[in-house]
């Protein structure tokens, strides 16, 4: 089945530490995001790509980076610049009807 | 102003009964709508598109008014699986991005 796969599904991370979210999709779509969501809050765009080798800031990129090598793949680094890193961290991916989300990846500061 | 904004509720009402919500959103030129449901702790999920003449799928409708900018989310014979947090979403113009509203949660109680 067609999908699009986050790991890990939980994230552990010390203070000062830069850690990867992985996202792969095998939906062929070329559009790729990273949202993320605080409680009782929307989602917020953190960066999007619409095509290989190319990726745009969203509203909330300080912090974060990304990189888009293969079309399947769109990993989110959350680097120690990201003062408050605590979230759920959902990819996406857009085909002709709407977004298809991963299941989501839940960050803890510790 | 949001660009997007909903009544984050909670709506608690009886199973069977009926149920709407409404989003309102200031961009004009928004082209695309959308409501999403999300479970707890779960990605969303695209539950259906809003189209100007308005859409039905089972118990479900939804309706676009560009005059008021608004769109509306009616759920008929509630059940207690309908319990979740429905977020609206829209696209402007020309554009790869999507906003979200921050999702109106409904809990359905037998």
């Amino acid at each position: 089945d067609g999908g699009i796969t986050q790991s890990p599904k939980y994230l552990f991370r010390k203070e000062g530490q830069n850690v990867t979210l992985s996202c792969e999709q095998n939906l062929n779509h070329d559009a790729m995001y990273w949202y993320r969501q605080d409680p009782g809050q929307g989602l917020r765009l953190i960066y999007y790509s619409q095509i290989v080798n190319d990726f745009q800031k969203g509203d909330i990129a300080e912090g974060y980076s990304v990189s888009r090598e293969k079309k399947e793949s769109f990993p989110l680094t959350v680097t120690s610049a990201q003062k408050n890193p605590t979230a759920f961290y959902l990819c996406a991916s857009t085909g002709r009807t709407g977004y298809t989300f991963g299941s989501g990846t839940r960050l803890t500061v510790v | 102003r949001k660009e997007v904004e909903q009544d984050p509720g909670p709506f608690n009402v009886p199973e069977g009964a009926t149920v709407a919500f409404n989003c309102t959103y200031s961009n004009s030129a928004s082209q695309s709508f959308f409501w999403y449901r999300q479970d707890c702790r779960k990605e969303p999920k695209l539950l259906m598109s809003v189209y100007s003449s308005g859409n039905e799928d089972g118990r479900f409708t939804a309706q676009l008014n560009r005059a008021s900018q608004y769109i509306s989310l009616l759920i008929r014979d509630s059940k207690l699986s309908d319990s979740a947090t429905y977020l609206c979403a829209l696209e402007n113009t020309g554009g790869f991005k999507t906003i979200f509203g921050a999702g109106t949660r409904l809990f359905v109680k037998a």
